[in-house]
This record gives structure tokens, sequence and C-alpha cells, in this order.
């Protein structure tokens, strides 16, 4: 059974470029959600994707943007990168409710560590 | 996650029980979760509760429920040194669309 993946596993770049990350959900799980995780603190909710649509949003800037692609696999991508933008981006998956019956237990991979330069 | 606050720290003697402590400010809180983080690595689940439980237990884990105090708690029992790690308390509910609000996260210590 796969579990979440997610890619690449550290990545630097420098203020102002673009980043994408890439995830791909636990098989069998349609939902993927995006957290954010500074160092020394617990994650934040960037947003959920569902049916390739953002279904829910936290308080990140419109920088942070996503995708969610028909085989459930999604991207992050965030532009113009700030130095505070450095942390662990983790992807979390789980099932809603399109099989008839919603597991909200999300699985997490094991994240991609961004660092601003 | 201001919602959900946790102890920051937690030492330990290897063999010793360990309880984490967790409160949480939703009251529609549907679910509670207990996650473990060890160094660069990702989130495990380790056990959840439903918030119409008091408590669960599942192997060397206990998770209480308050649910008129919004106080939950994970007892390790037998604590190992692999379980020196952080441990992270998070709730999710209906209002929230299930989103999961996270504490600060606990780092527990195990000595020998």
């Amino acid at each position: 059974d796969a579990g979440v993946t997610q890619s690449p596993t550290h990545l630097i770049k420098t203020r102002g470029q673009q980043v994408t990350l890439r995830c791909s959900p636990k098989s069998g799980h349609d939902t993927v959600s995006w957290y954010q995780q500074a160092l020394g603190q617990g994650p934040q909710f960037i947003f959920q994707y569902y049916e390739e649509e953002e279904r829910q949003r936290g308080n990140f800037p419109d920088r942070f943007s996503g995708h969610q692609f028909p085989n459930y696999s999604s991207e992050l991508n965030v532009n113009a990168l700030l130095l505070g933008d450095s942390a662990l981006y983790l992807c979390a998956s789980s099932l809603g409710p399109s099989g008839g019956k919603r597991t909200d237990t999300q699985y997490f991979g094991p994240g991609t560590r961004l660092t601003v330069l | 996650g201001e919602d959900v606050e946790q102890s920051l720290f937690l030492s330990v003697r290897e063999g010793d029980s360990s309880v984490i402590n967790c409160t949480y400010t939703d009251s529609s809180s549907t679910y509670l979760y207990w996650y473990k983080q060890e160094p660069g690595a990702g989130l495990q689940l380790l056990t959840y509760i439903f918030s119409n439980m008091d408590m669960k237990q599942d192997q060397r884990l206990t998770v209480l429920l308050n649910k008129k105090d919004k106080h939950l708690s994970l007892r390790i029992a037998d604590t190992q040194t692999g379980d020196s790690a952080i441990y992270f308390c998070a709730e999710s509910s209906v209002s929230n669309d299930y989103k999961l609000s996270f504490g600060a996260g606990t780092t527990v210590t195990v000595r020998a």
C-alpha cells in the first residue's frame, strides 16, 4: 500500500524565485491538503484540494497556489519567495465524500524542506 | 495553532509512563488526533478519537478526552528510547470542513 509521497525532498531557492512542490496521495485517497511547518512550530493549514478544486484555504497570501490533477496528485506553487517561506511543506491525503463515506483522517508525507536564501 | 495548546517539553525515564496534555478551544471539534514527528521526518498518525468518546486504547497508547474541559491527553506506557520525538495534538471539526489545527508540539525526551 503506497503511502503519501512528496518531491523533491530538499530545495534551495533565492528570494523572488518561484517553486513547485509535488505530492502523490495515499492509494485510494482523493483529497490532498497542504501544510507549512516553520521551524519549532506546528503545521499551519494552507489549502485543501478535492475534485480538482480548492475547497478550503487557510490564512496564506495569493502567492501560494495549487492544483490537483485527475489522478488526485497535487502541486503547491509559491511565487515571489520570501525568506519567511523557508519551512517544511507537508502534504496530507484523506478520503473525501466521493466514496459515500467520509473519513477525515489525514496521512502525511515526509515533507519537502524549502530553504529560501 | 492558537486554538490548540500543549506544553512544550517532557522528560521521562525509560520504562516509565509519559503523559502529554493538550487543550483546545473549538467546542464543535469532531475529531482529535495525536501525531508523532521524528527529526527531519513528516508526521506519523498515532491515534485519534471521536468527540463522542471518552477514552481509546491502542496497545501502549491511551487517549483520554474530557470534552467539558476541552482537554485531551496521550499516555504512553513503558516509554522507550524510540518514543523520543515531537508529539502534536490536532483537532478538526465540521465547522472548519475538517482542516487540521495543530498545537505547537511537545518534545518528549526519554532518558536511560
